[in-house]
């Protein structure tokens, strides 16, 4: 079983709608969650962190957390055709300072 | 604030060579960590430099080894040189102890094995 595992997509949303990503991780101790965003060609950008089960927004943003389900999640509401990337989730053991990425889903929003 | 940076943008060798990766670490970080990203796949943790010692080592052989100055910045070296180890050599650094797993990466080094 992988440490962390993503739909690789592709996913494709018409512009102005909500891209709804998700995440599973398999080490049910662990305790920080992150999303980074990586555009062709470039290295990864990181947009969300979550520590605690539940919602935390940022903009058009929102990462959800249950870790009952060990299941981690990335809405982006409004899409803009900036936003086609791939999304990468990582995870933090515990204890550990190392992450763990999921191979990522990419994002196509269509005009 | 300066991010972090890396040198060389590419760089390509030859199987068996040896290469060494560069990177300094954004202003107020303490902890470097290293990571491979192959192509279509997530970034894999090589190794973590916090205070100048290995802080943590993923699944990646000897000859993955790496250095953490007391400026913080670091470097990643590799020996004999295989045609699996082309990929994207990201590093990330992060703030001060307790917040080692908020990590921001570098832009990157392509490196190309022939």
């Amino acid at each position: 079983q992988k440490e962390v595992e993503q739909n690789s997509g592709p996913l494709s949303v018409p512009e102005g709608a909500i891209a709804s990503l998700n995440c599973t991780y398999s080490d049910r101790g662990s305790q920080s969650f992150f999303w980074y965003r990586q555009y062709s060609g470039k290295s990864p950008e990181l947009i969300m962190f979550i520590y605690s089960n539940g919602d935390k927004e940022d903009g058009r943003f929102t990462a959800q957390l249950n870790k009952a389900s060990q299941y981690v999640s990335l809405l982006i509401r409004d899409s803009q055709p900036s936003d086609s990337a791939t999304y990468l989730c990582a995870v933090s053991p515990p204890n550990d300072y190392k992450l763990s990425f999921g191979a990522g889903t990419t994002v196509t929003v269509r005009a | 604030e300066t991010g972090v940076t890396q040198s060389p943008t590419h760089l390509i060798k030859t199987r068996g060579q040896q290469v060494t990766l560069r990177c300094s670490s954004q202003s107020g970080h303490n902890t470097v960590s290293w990571y491979q990203q192959a192509l279509g796949q997530g970034p894999q943790f090589i190794f973590q430099y916090y205070r100048e010692e290995e802080n943590g080592r993923g699944n990646f052989p000897p000859r993955f080894s790496g250095l953490q100055f007391p400026n913080y910045s670091s470097e990643l070296n590799v020996n004999a040189l295989e045609l699996d180890d082309s990929a994207l050599y990201l590093c990330a650094s992060s703030p001060m102890q307790g917040q080692g797993d908020l990590q921001f990466f570098g832009p990157g080094t392509r490196l190309t094995v022939l």
